[in-house]
């Protein structure tokens, strides 16, 4: 079964840090474009960040730029989202997505997971 | 950046009816644009594809169509299970991706 689980969210203050994670199983991970879509409470979908199979290759989202970090460990199929500096507008549920077509960068999210909630307040 | 309009907001319709729901790009792009579907509590799921590529497993009444700036999403006879939220996407490679706001279709 084609699997996305993502853990990490939690509360914490302004300012501060969390790395969010998301465990792909079912498919060949290395070989898909990952990203992370947010919704804040009761709002609509926000793309925050992609990261390309071949060469890594990162795009952001105005909002996240400079302050989150994409990456993607390939022998753990995992795909990671450091947030810095966080803010109370980052509070939200992330989800992590698969892109829909091998080795394609610009792709429509065909899987979803189930989502980590992250919440910023002091 | 690309910016996606979707109309309308909220639509009211009963079962078995055809509904159409419309986004709106801020700027023509190739058409990849995507429509999702999305229940309470539950995660996006993918409808449409390249703006009217049906995605494996999705019922034959969801279609998609449009090109340029302008691009619809067809439910061609509404069933219970079609009450949600639908949000279209675009993915073009020059373009931060973008969603809609969103259109909460309710049951009348």
């Amino acid at each position: 079964e084609v699997q996305l689980v993502e853990s990490g969210g939690g509360l914490v203050q302004p300012g501060g840090s969390l790395r969010l994670s998301c465990v792909a199983s079912g498919f060949t991970f290395s070989g898909y474009a990952m990203s992370w879509v947010r919704q804040a409470p009761g709002k609509g979908l926000e793309w925050v960040s992609t990261i390309s199979a071949t060469d890594g290759s990162t795009y952001y989202a105005d909002s996240v730029k400079g302050r989150f970090t994409i990456s993607r460990d390939n022998s753990k199929s995992t795909v990671y989202l450091q947030m810095n500096s966080l803010r109370a507008e980052d509070t939200a549920l992330y989800y992590c997505a698969k892109a829909r077509q091998l080795l394609w960068i610009h792709d429509a999210l065909d899987i979803w997971g189930q989502g980590t909630m992250v919440t910023v307040s002091s | 950046d690309i910016q996606m309009t979707q109309s309308p907001s909220t639509l009211s319709a009963s079962v078995g009816d055809r509904v159409t729901i419309t986004c709106r790009a801020s700027q023509t792009f190739s058409n990849w644009l995507a429509w999702y579907q999305q229940k309470p509590g539950k995660a996006p799921k993918l409808l449409i594809y390249k703006a009217s590529s049906l995605e494996s497993g999705v019922p034959s009444r969801f279609s998609g169509s449009g090109s340029g700036t302008e691009f619809t999403l067809t439910i061609s006879s509404l069933h219970p299970d079609d009450f949600a939220t639908y949000y279209c996407q675009q993915y073009s490679s020059y373009s931060p991706y973008t969603f809609g706001q969103g259109t909460k279709l309710e049951i009348k």
